[in-house]
């Protein structure tokens, strides 16, 4: 069964930095394009970060380039995002999510980020 | 990266059909056969319901159907459930890796 759990969120201080992870199962982080998406309260949801199966191409949104980082650890079958000089407009519920056939085909609970001071 | 757009809300009554829009551009939606579209219940992660335009992953029901002209992709929902009632949104690659998702659409069960 494929499962992702996100884990890491919390309350952070504007500036600050937090690190989410994703452990996943069912599947090889390796096998699989994986990303974040991101959804503020009451709001749509927006694409943050994506990393490619062989784990050399990064994308972000402009949004958060050269703030947010996303990696992996395969033998945890592990993704990470770390997040840099956070701003209260990251406030968000953030998903890990599995790409498959050019679409988004499993997402995790979420786990929420506040940035507040 | 901006967002694709679709109606802020949409309703039918139990039985009926409701037609979601998605528009965009020439550089994702109009440009793209990969356009998807997710299913999010309040409280709940978003679940994929239709991909590559058209395609139904295993255990969504054929009520669900998508179809795209132009810069326009739509999703339709047939014979209205109560469960039926959610947000609704689309997604569309949009170049580089990127994707675009649409603005979310909350469907009414009347």
């Amino acid at each position: 069964e494929v499962q992702l759990v996100e884990s890491g969120g919390g309350l952070v201080q504007p500036g600050g930095s937090l690190r989410l992870s994703c452990a996943v199962s069912g599947f090889s982080l390796s096998s699989f394009w994986m990303h974040w998406v991101r959804q503020a309260p009451g709001k749509g949801l927006v694409w943050v970060s994506s990393l490619n199966s062989d784990g050399r191409t990064t994308n972000y949104a402009d949004s958060v380039k050269g703030r947010f980082t996303i990696s992996r650890d395969n033998a945890k079958n592990t993704l990470f995002l770390q997040m840099n000089s956070l701003r209260a407009e990251d406030t968000a519920v953030y998903y890990c999510v599995r790409q498959r056939s050019n679409s988004l085909d499993y997402w995790g609970q979420g786990t929420l980020v506040t940035v507040s001071s | 990266q901006s967002a694709l757009t679709q109606p802020p809300s949409a309703s039918g009554s139990p039985g009926q059909s409701v037609t979601i829009s998605c528009t965009g551009t020439s550089s994702d939606v109009g440009g793209s056969n990969y356009v998807s579209w997710y299913q999010q219940h309040p409280g709940k992660a978003p679940k994929l319901m239709i991909y590559e335009v058209t395609k139904r992953p295993s255990g969504v029901p054929d009520r669900f159907s998508g179809s795209k002209s132009g810069n326009t992709a739509s999703l339709t929902v047939s014979g209205l459930l109560a469960e039926d009632e959610a947000d609704y949104y689309c997604s569309s690659n949009a170049g580089s890796n990127n994707i675009a998702f649409g603005t979310g659409t909350k469907v009414t069960v009347l």
